[in-house]
């Protein structure tokens, strides 16, 4: 069973559109991150939320927490072949353990 | 300031063999936590390690255990290797236990079972 889903799992869209990633979960974490991952590479964090509603921006990245800490999205505008790689989402459930969404492999075409 | 390590990149084992993988923490992380990634899967929990001790287990058997040195580098070993066991394995190095603390990862480890 998947505590973390994350939606979609795959996309592709052209350069310039606008995109929206989901994280949704029924348990509450204390805190929530996203990173991106290249093939054959580790994660690398791009952001923490951490309060309930929480909104962060990075460039053209929008990140939102959940107001009760149960969920997450992040989205792109203006979409850039840079972008492309696996977007992973992991909420924090103790003081060690994250828990991982599937990811979502995002695709932007030139 | 250092990053996280591991060692080695690739590894191709025998079904049954003994795999030993190795991971040096980014310079002032005194956490190591090892992680098992399936291809197209996000990453699974192994085990953490704090101050040498071992701190928390997912759901693996006692065939994966680990190690912590006084230099905070740690070390994943694999018992009996299966054909499931072929992942990348990932090390995450934090400053602690505090709560929210993120975590840093290394590139990984291909080990692939035959």
């Amino acid at each position: 069973t998947q505590l973390l889903e994350q939606s979609p799992q795959f996309l592709s869209i052209q350069e310039g559109e606008n995109l929206t990633v989901y994280c949704n979960s029924s348990s509450v974490f204390s805190s929530l991150q996203w990173y991106r991952q290249e093939p054959g590479e580790g994660p690398v964090l791009l952001v923490t939320v951490v309060t309930g509603g929480e909104v962060k921006k990075l460039k053209r990245l929008t990140f939102q927490f959940g107001d009760a800490r149960k969920d997450s999205s992040l989205h792109i505008t203006a979409a850039q072949p840079g972008d492309t790689g696996l977007y992973l989402c992991a909420g924090a459930r103790s003081n060690y353990q994250l828990i991982w969404g599937a990811g979502t492999k995002l695709i932007i075409k030139p | 300031e250092t990053g996280v390590t591991q060692s080695p990149t690739h590894l191709i084992k025998t079904r049954g063999q003994q795999v030993t993988l190795r991971c040096s923490s980014q310079s002032g992380h005194n956490t190591v936590s090892w992680y098992q990634q399936a291809l197209g899967q996000g990453p699974q929990f192994i085990f953490q390690y704090y101050r040498e001790e071992e701190n928390g287990r997912g759901n693996f058997p006692p065939r994966f255990s680990g190690l912590q040195f006084p230099n905070y580098s740690s070390e994943l070993n694999v018992n009996a290797l299966e054909l499931d066991d072929s992942a990348l394995y990932l090390c995450a190095s934090s400053s602690g236990q505090r709560k929210n603390t993120e975590a840093f990862f290394g590139q990984g480890t291909r080990l692939t079972v035959v």
